[in-house]
């Protein structure tokens, strides 16, 4: 298996611009989740599906993210309009039904983003 | 509710001498502990996982750790350091029976490790 995708793997936008992100989750795994790594606050979980369903997104900072997940395949979280702040690297993982104790998370290469 | 502290932001060894990374982790009920390691610029790769069989487990690269219920602990060894074990280290806990972090992990800050030849 080809692990986690994400794409792209280095993105450089302007202050205002959209942001798309997208997630390739390994064939057979029923959970995805986003996170965000910076320096100043280390790694927070944004939002995780279950099934394709959004079961908690109180780690998105504010409106400006959003994130789906139309397919069993297929995951984009997207940023608009984004700002400076927003700079960071974005990993995405999955793993097999989460609330299972056994199951660990495998993580994708990450986004790295920069807004200027 | 869940919490992992890792005690140590850095640690320094000698190549060849022995590594320990310290965990302490809380939770209401029994959790499952993980170890992941991220090389720069790249993503966690799961070092370990314990998840309530043997409280010694043996992971890649010759880590292990040893899970210590009454020390509510977690810690990460390794007994002789090789200079491709610089990296970032976060311990993770994972609780599906608490209601409020149901399946999700809580990671630590991480502990980067410097490899001195």
């Amino acid at each position: 298996d080809a692990g986690v995708i994400q794409s792209p793997r280095h993105e450089v936008t302007e202050m205002g611009q959209e942001v798309t992100l997208r997630c390739k989750p390994i064939s057979g795994h029923n959970s995805l989740f986003w996170y965000r790594q910076t320096m100043m606050r280390g790694l927070e979980l944004l939002i995780y599906f279950n099934n394709n369903v959004p079961i908690d997104d109180s780690g998105m900072p504010e409106d400006r993210f959003s994130a789906k997940m139309p397919n069993a395949s297929f995951s984009t979280l997207k940023i608009q309009p984004s700002e400076p702040r927003d700079s960071a690297v974005y990993f995405c993982a999955s793993s097999f039904l989460a609330g299972d104790p056994n199951n660990e998370q495998f993580f994708g290469p990450g986004t790295r983003l920069t807004v200027l | 509710a869940q919490s992992v502290t890792q005690l140590d932001s850095h640690v320094s060894v000698s190549e060849g001498t022995p590594v320990l990374l310290r965990c302490n982790y809380s939770s209401s009920y029994s959790p499952s502990l993980f170890w992941y390691v991220q090389h720069p610029n790249k993503g966690l790769q799961l070092l370990l996982k314990y998840t309530s069989a043997a409280t010694l487990v043996k992971g890649i690269n010759g880590f292990e750790a040893e899970f210590k219920k009454s020390e509510t602990s977690f810690h990460l060894t390794k007994p002789s350091a090789h200079m491709s074990d610089a990296a970032e280290y976060f311990c993770v806990v994972s609780d599906v029976r608490a209601t409020d972090s149901w399946g999700k992990f809580q990671f630590g800050a991480g502990t980067q490790v410097v490899v001195t030849p």
